[in-house]
């Protein structure tokens, strides 16, 4: 049973446009949630994280949204740029233990 | 470049072979990671160490073998695996085990013939 879900695989967005990347999470523990970012042969790399004690986090393009009552989290970029185009992972972990991680949601930005 | 160094990028290797895997992180971390992506699935987590010491082992078969020699170094040995642990193995390090940030090297791709 998924814990993190990323219900959409993939999503294609024009360049300039909002990207709206969503994430959803079943135990009501998890307190602290990444987003990264995942090029083809390369490691996931660290984008933004929020704690549940704010409902925002923002980073220049990239804003992160918790909404706890619904166990929901989403990630916007804008504006998106063809560079943005990547796999994206969100991940939660609740009172310090290991993060579990979603599948994935694969974003192409088209120019 | 994220100051975690996997070797190497690429394995393809038979059954009966036994290889390595190695990771090194240049960030001062203690707890370092080995996790599992398989296609369309999410990362799974294999083995956790801190400090040197292995805290987690999820249920992992045997045929996986993890060294840690320091903070900074870490090993999988790999021994009669099967096609279906064909897969990118990532190694990833933090300043402490659970709930830290984690920093990804690019991944051992592995093929099992």
């Amino acid at each position: 049973d998924q814990q993190v879900k990323q219900n959409s695989p993939s999503l294609s967005v024009q360049e300039g446009r909002i990207s709206i990347l969503n994430c959803d999470y079943t135990n009501s523990m998890f307190d602290y949630f990444l987003w990264y970012k995942k090029y083809p042969a390369e490691g996931p790399t660290f984008l933004i994280s929020i704690s549940s004690i704010k409902d925002k986090n923002e980073d220049g393009r990239f804003t992160v949204f918790l909404n706890k009552s619904a166990k929901h989290l989403s990630l916007h970029i804008v504006p998106s740029q063809p560079g943005d185009s990547a796999v994206y992972f969100c991940a939660a972990s609740g009172y310090g233990q290991n993060f579990v991680f979603g599948p994935g949601t694969r974003l192409s930005v088209l120019p | 470049e994220t100051g975690v160094t996997q070797t190497p990028r690429h394995l393809v290797m038979g059954m009966t072979n036994k290889k390595s895997l190695k990771c090194e992180q240049h960030l001062g971390h203690n707890a370092m990671y080995w996790y599992k992506q398989s296609a369309k699935k999410p990362l799974e987590l294999m083995f956790v160490y801190n400090f040197k010491e292995q805290t987690e082992n999820n249920s992992v078969p045997s045929r996986f073998s993890p060294e840690c020699p320091n903070s900074s170094h870490l090993f999988l040995h790999l021994h009669t695996l099967q096609p279906e642990d064909s897969a990118l193995y990532l190694c990833a390090s933090s300043q402490a085990a659970r709930g830290e940030k984690l920093f990804f090297g690019s991944g051992t791709q592995l093929s099992v013939l």
